[in-house]
C-alpha cells in the first residue's frame, strides 16, 4: 500500500495536555482509521472515518477526514499518563475491492518526566 | 462478538528451521484474513492476505508463504528462517474490505 506521512514521529506529554497528530497522502482516501499499539500487543481501533469532513469522538478522542480526502487528524484532549502509547494512522484508497490498508509510521506517544 | 488469537506469543528460533505461526477467528465466519510484519519502531508491512479458503495473495517476495486451510484459520509459514525474518508478526481481520481491520496480539520471533 501507499506510504502515509505521519506526524510527528514522537511526541511528549504532560498529563493534562492536549496533543495532536495528522496524516497526510499524496492520494484520495475513502476510509481513515486511527489505531493505538501498547508495547508487546497488536494496534486496538480508536476511531474510524468513512466521510470527508467528518468528525468523530471516542471520549477524549476525536478525530477528523480531511474535506480533500488526502488527510486526518487524530486529538487527545487532557491526556492521562495512560495514553502513551504509538498511534497509526491507516488509510483505504478510494479504489472498490481495494483490501490493502496504507499505515503511517507511528506517533510514539511518551510521558515528559 | 469476534475474537482473533494468535499463537505462539512469542518464538525464539535458529536460522535455516521451519516456522509455523498460526492466527484463528472466532464469531464470524468468511473473514478476509491478513498478514502483517512490523519491524521495531517501524509502520506495518502487508505480507499476505486471504479472502477466502485456499485464497492467498502475496504482497512482498520473500522466504515465508501462507496457508489457509479453514474458513478462520490462517497460517504463516517458512521452510528455513533467515535472520531478516526477526520481527512481529501480527494477524488481522475484517468481514469485508469497507470494515476497519482487527489486530491479534502478535507474535514475537527472534531468530538467532
Amino acid at each position: 500500500g501507499q506510504q502515509l506521512n505521519q506526524s510527528p514521529q514522537s511526541m511528549f506529554i504532560q498529563e493534562g495536555e492536549d496533543v495532536s497528530m495528522n496524516c497526510t497522502s499524496s492520494s484520495i482516501f475513502n476510509t481513515w482509521l486511527w489505531y493505538k499499539q501498547d508495547p508487546g500487543e497488536g494496534p486496538v481501533l480508536l476511531i474510524a472515518l468513512y466521510k470527508a469532513g467528518e468528525l468523530t469522538s471516542n471520549g477524549r478522542l476525536t478525530a477528523q477526514f480531511g474535506i480533500t480526502r488526502k488527510d486526518s487528524f487524530l486529538n487527545i484532549s487532557a491526556s492521562i499518563p495512560s495514553d502513551v502509547g504509538i498511534y497509526f494512522c491507516a488509510g483505504r484508497l478510494s479504489r472498490s475491492n481495494d483490501y490493502k490498508l496504507s499505515f503511517g509510521a507511528g506517533t510514539t506517544v511518551t510521558v515528559r518526566a | 462478538s469476534q475474537t482473533i488469537h494468535q499463537w505462539p506469543a512469542t518464538l525464539v528460533q535458529p536460522v535455516g528451521s521451519p516456522l509455523s505461526l498460526e492466527c484463528t477467528v472466532e464469531g464470524t465466519s468468511n473473514p478476509n484474513l491478513y498478514w502483517y510484519r512490523q519491524a521495531a519502531g517501524r509502520g506495518l508491512q502487508l505480507l499476505f492476505y486471504s479472502v477466502g479458503i485456499g485464497q492467498i495473495s502475496s504482497e512482498v517476495p520473500q522466504n515465508l508463504s501462507a496457508s489457509r486451510p479453514q474458513d478462520r484459520q490462517f497460517i504463516l509459514s517458512s521452510k528455513k528462517l533467515l535472520l531478516s525474518d526477526s520481527g512481529f508478526y501480527l494477524c488481522a481481520w475484517n468481514r469485508d474490505v469497507n470494515q476497519p481491520q482487527h489486530f491479534g496480539d502478535g507474535t514475537r520471533l527472534s531468530i538467532l
